[in-house]
């Protein structure tokens, strides 16, 4: 069966700090995988997607940046964080060709102060 | 713009009665629709998806999908308090990405 890893859970980081988060997935070859991020009270935010090695996708112009160096790794990264960074960050894996389903880790909670 | 629209609730049923979520949509060509519980400061976890018109049940839950109404909803029978959470309406739109709705808060009066 697929399993997805996150880590860390928590997070408390400083203003301007870098930032790395990291996801993994078992059980499963050439997933398609998505970093969503959910503000308190808020519904989901696509950041970014990948279908393959090295492919990313954009949807939010920001100061993050993802990749993915393996087939079932994805990384969110920044260089400088923010106050308006702060969230619920969510990885989540679907396979095909993106009309099915997705499946979420279970997030890492970040709060910049 | 693509759109998915919820009631954000909250929507409060008495347990062992019929919870009814909605949904709607404005892309009339989507062909695919999920829905979501999550539990609060925990992740999405998958319920149920429905591609065709009409209804699907699985267990306690039935999505309900009206393609010429843009609406897809979600009934849950027999309502129990661990029913209680938030319920996200996704659907598909194009290029490997979901369209969320804000979710429905839901609940359960024991």
């Amino acid at each position: 069966s697929q399993t997805i890893h996150q880590w860390p859970a928590t997070l408390v980081q400083p203003v301007g700090s870098p930032l790395s988060l990291e996801c993994t997935v078992e059980g499963t070859s050439n997933p398609n995988l998505y970093w969503y991020r959910q503000a308190a009270g808020r519904g989901l935010q696509l950041l970014f997607y990948s279908v393959g090695i090295g492919q990313i996708s954009s949807e939010v112009p920001q100061n993050l940046s993802a990749s993915r160096p393996q087939d079932r790794q994805f990384i969110l990264s920044s260089k400088k964080l923010l106050l308006s960074d702060s969230g619920f960050y969510l990885c989540a894996w679907s396979v095909g060709t993106g009309d099915n389903e997705q499946f979420f880790g279970p997030g890492t909670r970040l709060t910049v102060l | 713009q693509k759109e998915v629209e919820q009631n954000s609730g909250p929507l409060s049923v008495p347990e062992g009665a019929i919870a009814s979520l909605n949904c709607t949509y404005s892309d009339r060509v989507s062909q695919s629709f999920f829905w979501y519980r999550q539990y609060s400061g925990k992740s999405p976890e998958l319920i149920m998806s429905i591609y065709s018109n009409g209804d699907k049940e699985d267990g306690r839950f039935t999505a309900q999908l009206n393609k010429a109404s843009q609406y897809v909803s979600l009934l849950i029978r027999d309502s129990q308090p661990s029913d209680s959470a938030t319920y996200l309406c996704a659907v598909y739109a194009s290029n490997y990405q979901l369209i969320w709705g804000a979710g429905t808060k839901l609940i359960i009066k024991p």
